[in-house]
């Protein structure tokens, strides 16, 4: 089956750690993003990457960083400079141009 | 810049009730608008599109038409089930170019048997 997996489902980050969360994708997407959505609240983009080893910052990206290696892997890192990382972390792909598709989530907890 | 406007939830409803979750955007130019729903503890899913003004998105009973005089994208089912508990987002893309979703607050849905 084709689609975009997420893990851990539930990751705990203690002080001054940085954390990595993992998007995988077997739909063959060109672009991916990371998004974070707090209780309440819509989804804001962290950062997206439309083509491999390339990404662009999105509206909330302090504290955060992504690589690209390959097309079907966008892994995000809590940075310990992200000051209050406690919320569920949404990946998802699109072809270009396309509806974005989303996989289950990480939720984050600070410890 | 580009903004979604939902109606605040939660929004409560009997089963076989009439729903309407009101949208209204934002936008330069002609989105594309689009409702996800997230059911508790998981992703969202993709319930329906209209690239187009006029244009009908539809899915699992669910309805919602892109208005341009009107700026709006109302979603609508005739009949909601106790399944149909869950958020619901609106959102848009702009038109052309990398495709930026702007979300909604999201709507809280809550039917009762």
């Amino acid at each position: 089956d084709g689609g975009i997996t997420q893990s851990p489902k539930y990751l705990f980050r203690k002080e001054g750690q940085n954390v990595t969360l993992s998007c995988e994708q077997n739909l063959n997407h060109d672009a991916m993003y990371w998004y974070r959505q707090d209780p309440g609240q819509g989804l804001r983009l962290i950062y997206y990457s439309q083509i491999v080893n390339d990404f662009q910052k999105g509206d909330i990206a302090e504290g955060y960083s992504v690589s690209r290696e390959k097309k079907e892997s966008f892994p995000l890192t809590v940075t310990s400079a992200q000051k209050n990382p406690t919320a569920f972390y949404l990946c998802a792909s699109s072809m270009y141009q396309e509806t974005q598709y989303f996989g289950p989530g990480t939720r984050l907890l600070v410890l | 810049g580009d903004s979604v406007t939902q109606m605040e939830g939660p929004v409560t409803l009997s089963e076989e009730a009439f729903l309407t979750i009101n949208c209204t955007y934002t936008a330069t130019g002609y989105p594309s608008l689009f409702w996800y729903v997230q059911y508790p503890g998981e992703g969202l899913q993709l319930l329906l599109k209209a690239t187009k003004a006029d244009d009908k998105g539809s899915n699992k009973g669910f309805e919602a038409t892109y208005r341009k005089e009107t700026t709006s994208f109302h979603l609508e089912k005739g009949s909601v089930q106790v399944s149909d508990s869950a958020v619901y987002f609106c959102a848009l893309t702009p038109l052309g170019g990398f495709q930026k979703l702007v979300f909604g607050t999201g709507t809280r849905l809550l039917v009762s048997p």
